[in-house]
């Protein structure tokens, strides 16, 4: 069955104290591992696709990185803005987005 | 360029009665998911519906059902409503199919309470 376990549930960074969130992940035939950025009462917002092992992509201060089993999501020198939770998903063969519960980050200045 | 559209944003129903969602996708996106969120289990996947055609459904009782419209606009109902069903209730929109693998975009959400 596919899974997606994302590490740690929340974290609470200093501004400009850079850090990694996880997203560990079994799926059969991954099509694609996506991040999306969620505010309280918002609907997720969507961030990086990554398709293939050892694709990075970029966007400002976040970076998203994909191996065969996880994702890394980096969050260099974050600011309070940044405070969100995190969401992981894959899609794999069963045509569905299966996603991780997600990390609750907080950012303090 | 418009978002999706959620109406109603939120909704206080009782115990037994049955309740209907509204989701307006993006224009010219032909695909509609819906998603129930909440605090324990995260984002949940309901059904996908494509060009009117329900693509794929996922684990939920036969009380949860939906429909989508020619014009792409998309329903979702619940009935015989339990407390557990309270959660907020996301649709997504996409050009394609979900297989495609494309980016979905996320309505602000309909937040049901079952009391």
């Amino acid at each position: 069955e596919d899974q997606v376990t994302q590490s740690p549930e929340a974290l609470r960074l200093q501004e400009g104290e850079s850090s990694s969130l996880n997203c560990s992940y079994t799926v059969s035939g991954l099509r694609g591992l996506f991040w999306y950025r969620q505010d309280p009462g918002k609907g997720p917002e969507f961030l990086f696709t990554l398709y293939s092992a050892g694709e990075e992509k970029e966007k400002e201060r976040l970076k998203a990185t994909l191996t065969k089993k996880e994702s890394f999501l980096h969050i260099t020198a974050p600011k309070p803005e940044d405070s969100a939770t995190y969401l992981c998903a894959v899609l794999g063969a069963a045509d569905k987005l299966i996603f991780g519960t997600g990390t609750r980050l907080q950012v303090f200045p | 360029k418009a978002g999706v559209t959620q109406t109603p944003r939120y909704l206080i129903k009782t115990r037994g009665q049955q309740v209907t969602l509204s989701c307006s996708p993006i224009s010219g996106h032909r695909s509609v998911s819906w998603y129930q969120q909440t605090p324990g289990q995260g984002l949940q996947f309901l059904f996908e519906y494509f060009s009117e055609t329900q693509r794929n459904k996922g684990n939920f009782p036969g009380r949860f059902s939906g429909r989508q419209f020619s014009n792409s606009r998309s329903e979702m109902n619940v009935s015989t409503l339990e407390l557990g069903d309270s959660a907020l209730y996301l649709c997504a929109s996409q050009m394609a199919p979900v297989a495609a693998g494309t980016e979905a975009f996320f309505g602000q959400g309909t937040r049901l309470t079952v009391v």
